[in-house]
């Protein structure tokens, strides 16, 4: 099975400062076929289902801001806010959608400092 | 716009057993692929199970193999997890997700049904 790591587990970033949230695979969710990697971020608030942020590891999804953007390829992976917004506080998840049994990283929550 | 309301939640008891159903509208339902995903309270998210969108192929996260069933009928636009045998462990929200338009992400969620378990 595909264990996906998040670090850190919480954070806190000043308003207007970036944010850095890693996930790390432990296979490669790269696609010789295809060249695309099967990684997934969401975004889930207080009391709210999960939003999709980014998918195929850097594709954003239609109306997300675009201070969110993800990164990297094979097993290890970034997504990046820019410059946090007080609207972004919420818990982040990655998730693989490589093999047939899809997994999700532990969330990582993001607060303001 | 795309719509998924999830239904059949509740409290109940231990080894009893519940069936989950999820409405879908606003997308032509028969052309995609389903899950079923879970959060229990205060915890991060566990997919569960994904049916294709003919129903031919059906995953299970070994956590819930053997107890969980999980049903589509494209006539109705509707879902279904049979949930057997439940335990403590199985109370959380249960939703609904579509997969996207070109790949296995979860693109929409329902807002979720809640399952508490006990006695």
């Amino acid at each position: 099975d595909f264990v996906m790591t998040q670090s850190p587990d919480s954070l806190a970033v000043s308003l207007g400062e970036r944010a850095t949230i890693n996930c790390k695979s432990s296979q490669s969710v790269l696609s010789r076929s295809n060249k695309k990697n099967y990684l997934a971020w969401y975004q889930q608030k207080p009391g709210h289902p999960p939003k999709l942020l980014i998918y195929w590891a850097s594709t954003r999804e239609s109306g997300v801001p675009d201070r969110f953007s993800g990164s990297g390829s094979g097993t290890d992976f970034t997504l990046t806010i820019s410059s946090l917004q007080a609207e972004d506080v919420a818990v982040y998840y990655c998730q693989q959608y490589y093999s047939t049994h899809y997994t999700f990283g532990q969330g990582t929550k993001l607060e303001i400092k | 716009d795309v719509q998924l309301v999830e239904s059949g939640g509740g409290l109940v008891q231990p080894g009893r057993s519940l069936r989950l159903s999820c409405a879908a509208s606003g997308f032509t339902f028969s052309t995609y692929s389903m899950n079923w995903v879970r959060q229990a309270p205060g915890k991060g998210l566990e997919w569960l199970s994904y049916i294709s969108s003919s129903g031919s192929a059906i995953y299970y996260a070994d956590s819930v193999k053997g107890r969980f069933t999980f049903s589509r009928d494209n006539a109705k636009s509707s879902l279904y997890l049979q949930v057997n045998s439940l335990r403590d462990e199985d109370t959380a929200v249960y939703y609904c997700v579509r997969e996207g338009e070109g790949g296995s992400y979860s693109s929409h969620w329902g807002q979720g049904t809640l399952v508490t378990v006990s006695s």
